[in-house]
């Protein structure tokens, strides 16, 4: 079964720091993508970055960057000079089938306090 | 296009009655996905349109839940004798067809939250 793990339920982080939330999957498959999406708290789901498994190099968006590390199956969002408005709960989410049928983890409610 | 849109935001029912909700995609989309997220939690997979097909259901979707899409275009997900188990927010998404470069990117409507009295 394929399985995705957020271990940090909640983070905190001072404006303008660096926070890096954390993620693990399970999956038998060779071709996937990862993803992290953030909802605020209207709800609404936005993408925040996607890796391809194919491409050994990071994704990165502006202040946002992943540590994907194939072997272990992690892959980590790091968010840097964090700003009030990246309060939200961040999902990790995985896909392998041509379906496109995410799975995802429980979330990481993230404060970013001023 | 503005996006994915569901309709309605809120809808609050007493339990046995039946509930409708609707989605649109965004308008090239050809696969839509219906998602539900409880309180704390991830959203979970419910069903997968291609085009006007249901191609997969999650065991999540009892008989009581009844999706359709009848022209490839909006879909509906119905509810049939509500249980308050099932008052949760309901996530729509959409996607382009699966050739697409970016077809595996999930682009995710406001959600309809149902709370059942």
């Amino acid at each position: 079964a394929q399985t995705v793990t957020q271990s940090q339920p909640e983070m905190s982080v001072q404006e303008a720091e660096t926070v890096t939330l954390s993620c693990t999957y399970d999956t038998s498959e060779n071709n996937y993508y990862l993803f992290w999406y953030k909802q605020p708290p209207s709800r609404q789901m936005i993408l925040v970055i996607r890796q391809e498994a194919y491409k050994q190099q990071n994704a990165t968006e502006n202040r946002f960057s992943v540590n994907f590390q194939k072997a272990a199956k992690s892959f980590s969002l790091k968010i840097s000079d964090s700003q009030l408005g990246d309060t939200a709960m961040y999902f990790c989410a995985f896909t392998g089938g041509s379906q496109g049928n995410l799975i995802f983890g429980k979330g990481t409610k993230l404060s970013v306090k001023p | 296009d503005t996006g994915v849109s569901q309709d309605p935001r809120h809808k609050i029912t007493k339990r046995g009655q039946n509930v409708t909700f609707r989605c649109d995609p965004i308008s090239e989309h050809n696969r839509l996905y219906w998602y539900r997220q409880t309180l704390g939690q991830g959203p979970e997979f419910l069903t997968y349109f291609q085009n006007e097909a249901q191609l997969e259901k999650s065991r999540l979707l009892s008989d009581r839940f009844s999706a359709e899409r009848p022209k490839g275009s909006f879909s509906t997900l119905e509810i049939q004798r509500t249980e308050q188990g099932d008052s949760a927010m309901y996530l729509c998404a959409s996607s382009s067809p699966v050739w697409d470069r970016e077809g595996e990117k999930l682009f995710f409507g406001s959600g309809t939250q149902l709370s059942v009295l």
